[in-house]
């Protein structure tokens, strides 16, 4: 069974780092890209960016280029998304989810839980 | 960057048809991902490519595509339809590899 299991709710103050997790299991961690979304409370999802596992290739929104990094352990199968500094705009569920890069149709089968982050000082 | 737009809100009688439009220069060349999600529930993909539903995702569920709008179609909607859907696709404003989300449309089942 193709499982991606994220790690748990974070509560941070701004400025400070993070990093969170995707866990993939039941399928061959590096044959299928990883992707990000973000959802912040009560609006619509947001694409964040991807990273092909086979060789760590990463690309990133506009929105969020600079801002965030994402990597992977293809050791563990296990993806990341990381921040340095948070702010408090970053309070947010964040999903992670299994990408299959077909060219003209591209698509994501198989999500995380989501994980949720809050930025209060 | 390249905007997907969708309709915030539709309605629809149970047992009826309702489609849920998605429209964005990318979808002239790409085709649309969509998505439901239920509150509190992770999305959930119901439909991708030119004709591809994923096992376990009722046959009342249907895609089409035409210039720049890419369309899902519930035939004979459910109660348990009722949810927020999202299409997904290539971003066309230059960053080719990279992807949007239309900005969501609720669905209510009346």
């Amino acid at each position: 069974e193709v499982q991606l299991v994220q790690s748990g709710a974070e509560v941070k103050k701004p400025g400070e780092s993070l990093r969170i997790s995707c866990k993939g299991s039941g399928y061959s961690f590096t044959t299928y890209w990883i992707s990000w979304a973000r959802q912040k409370p009560g609006k619509g999802l947001e694409w964040m960016g991807r990273i092909d596992p086979s060789d760590s290739y990463t690309n990133y929104s506009p929105s969020f280029q600079g801002h965030i990094s994402i990597s992977d352990d293809k050791s563990i199968g296990t993806a990341y998304l990381q921040w340095s500094s948070l702010q408090a705009s970053d309070t947010a569920i964040y999903y992670c989810a299994r990408h299959t890069p077909k060219g003209d149709h591209d698509y994501d089968d198989y999500w995380g839980q989501g994980t949720l982050v809050i930025v209060s000082s | 960057s390249s905007e997907l737009t969708q309709d915030p809100a539709v309605s629809v009688a149970l047992g009826q048809t309702v489609r849920i439009t998605c429209q964005g220069d990318s979808l002239r060349s790409s085709y649309a991902s969509w998505y439901q999600q239920k509150p509190g529930q992770a999305p959930v993909l119901v439909f991708y490519g030119q004709n591809n539903r994923p096992s376990g995702i009722p046959d009342r569920f249907s895609a089409s595509n035409s210039g720049n709008t890419a369309s899902l179609t519930i035939t004979g909607a459910q109660a348990e339809d009722e949810a927020d859907y999202y299409c997904n696709s290539r971003d066309s404003s230059g960053y080719h590899l990279n992807r949007v989300f239309g900005g969501g449309t609720k669905l209510t089942v009346l």
